[in-house]
């Protein structure tokens, strides 16, 4: 299968835990992005990636996520102190930087706080 | 403030039948791109159509068609020949051309069933 994988698919933590979401994209996709996803909404979006350069943050990432793409391939987005509001699918998708812009997702990673 | 508006939850079609969804967006912008994405249960969000603002006609893949109406600032889809795999629900999305392709702003979505 060579589309976007994320890993863990379904994460259960208690308050106050730190958890780690990995994301495998296309191997040829320059770009990645983290959405995320509450029940009942669509995405949102979070950061996103060119190469190992986090060129964007949205304002919904606070200080207590953060995301890295260290060697410009997989990704990883970690949630310090979770709260019960980060309950949520997050999606992470990437694309190539030219082209038809089409984004990719992968299957999401489901968390939640209890 | 939301800037993607889609007003119906839900959805019901019949297979065979022509269902469409509704989407309406706001800016202030006079290019930019628009998008319908696709998200079956438990399985990943796929692109279903798009469009070019500054491109008058109305995208058409397969069974899937939009009817873009940019001075009313209106995006819906058709579905036609409706399929029991159509069953998903339904985004719409907006890109500002200034914008990272993939930094798109979602409607909230619409649950499209279908029924034999």
């Amino acid at each position: 299968d060579t589309g976007v994988s994320q890993n863990p698919r379904h994460k259960i933590t208690k308050r106050g835990q730190n958890v780690t979401f990995r994301c495998d994209p296309i191997s040829e996709h320059n770009r990645l992005y983290w959405y995320r996803q509450t029940l009942g909404q669509g995405p949102e979006f979070l950061t996103y990636f060119q190469n190992e350069a986090q060129l964007e943050k949205s304002r919904l990432l606070s200080d207590r996520f953060s995301a890295e793409r260290p060697k410009g391939s997989f990704s990883t987005l970690e949630i310090q102190r979770t709260e019960q509001g980060d309950s949520a699918m997050y999606l992470c998708a990437s694309s190539l930087e030219y082209g038809t812009g089409e984004l990719f997702f992968g299957e999401g990673s489901r968390l939640t706080v209890l | 403030a939301q800037t993607v508006t889609q007003s119906q939850p839900e959805m019901s079609v019949q297979e065979a039948e022509t269902v469409t969804l509704s989407c309406t967006y706001d800016t202030s912008e006079s290019d930019y791109y628009l998008f319908w994405y696709k998200q079956p249960p438990s399985r990943q969000m796929i692109l279903v159509i798009r469009q070019e603002a500054y491109k008058q006609q109305n995208a058409t893949e397969n069974r899937f068609s939009v009817n873009f109406q940019k001075a009313a600032k209106s995006f819906s889809l058709k579905i036609s020949d409706s399929q029991l795999g159509d069953a998903a629900m339904y985004f719409c999305a907006y890109r500002r051309t200034t914008d990272s392709w993939g930094k798109l702003q979602f409607g909230a979505g619409t649950q499209v069933v279908v029924t034999p």
